[in-house]
């Protein structure tokens, strides 16, 4: 069975401060992709990145970053100099079994204050 | 285009009303998706559609009812709902299911 745990139920930062959320995952499959969306007070799902299981090159995007280790099973999230803006629920997400299985996890509210 | 377009954004009906949202694609993608998102709660998988066939049912209740047009139109016929399905309807479309999926922003329903 695939899981998603999201520990963190909600966090506030200070404007600019850096924060990192956290996702660890489960699956059996050895292939498998990991999400992660942003879901902001509007209601829409923004996806902001896909990464494969045999990919575990960190990556950076201006402000965001993303740490995928599979030795832990974690594919944790960072801003940096979080904004305002930020504010809104990430959600991490695991598709496997060759996509017949997509499992989000509960998401974490992210509250930036200024 | 890049997004998924979903109509009506807001929707109030009746126990007996009979409604349906709609939602467009323009980006090519093969498998289109309905989830429902209660609040604070992660979207819930409800149907899935793979080249304009159903090919997969979270076991939802009759009165929902998908139909797929064509490849870039999706809607979902609701009738007899109930308050509890009051929630966020939310559309979504990928190349496939490994792919990063596009969300509309959603329709807020509420049942009275």
């Amino acid at each position: 069975a695939q899981k998603v745990t999201q520990a963190q139920t909600e966090i506030s930062v200070v404007e600019k401060e850096d924060v990192t959320l956290d996702c660890v995952y489960e699956t059996r499959d050895t292939t498998y992709y990991l999400f992660w969306y942003k879901q902001p007070p509007s209601g829409e799902l923004v996806f902001l990145i896909r990464r494969n299981s045999f990919d575990e090159q960190n990556e950076i995007s201006g402000r965001y970053s993303w740490n995928f280790q599979k030795s832990t099973s974690s594919f944790n999230f960072t801003i940096t100099a979080s904004q305002v803006v930020d504010s809104a629920v990430y959600f991490c997400a695991l598709s496997a079994n060759y996509g017949q299985n997509f499992v989000f996890g509960p998401g974490t509210r992210l509250s930036v204050l200024p | 285009d890049t997004e998924v377009t979903q109509t009506p954004k807001h929707l109030v009906m009746g126990m007996t009303n009979k409604k349906s949202l709609k939602c467009e694609q323009h980006m090519g993608h093969r498998a289109m998706y309905w989830y429902k998102q209660k609040a604070k709660k992660p979207p819930e998988l409800m149907f899935v559609y793979s080249y304009e066939k159903l090919s997969i049912n979270e076991s939802v209740p009759s009165r929902f009812s998908p139909e797929c047009p064509n490849s870039s139109l999706l809607n979902l016929h609701l009738h007899a709902l109930q308050p509890e399905d009051s929630a966020l309807y939310l559309c979504a479309s990928s190349h496939g299911q490994n792919y990063g999926y596009t969300f509309g922003s959603g329709t807020r329903l509420t049942v009275v």
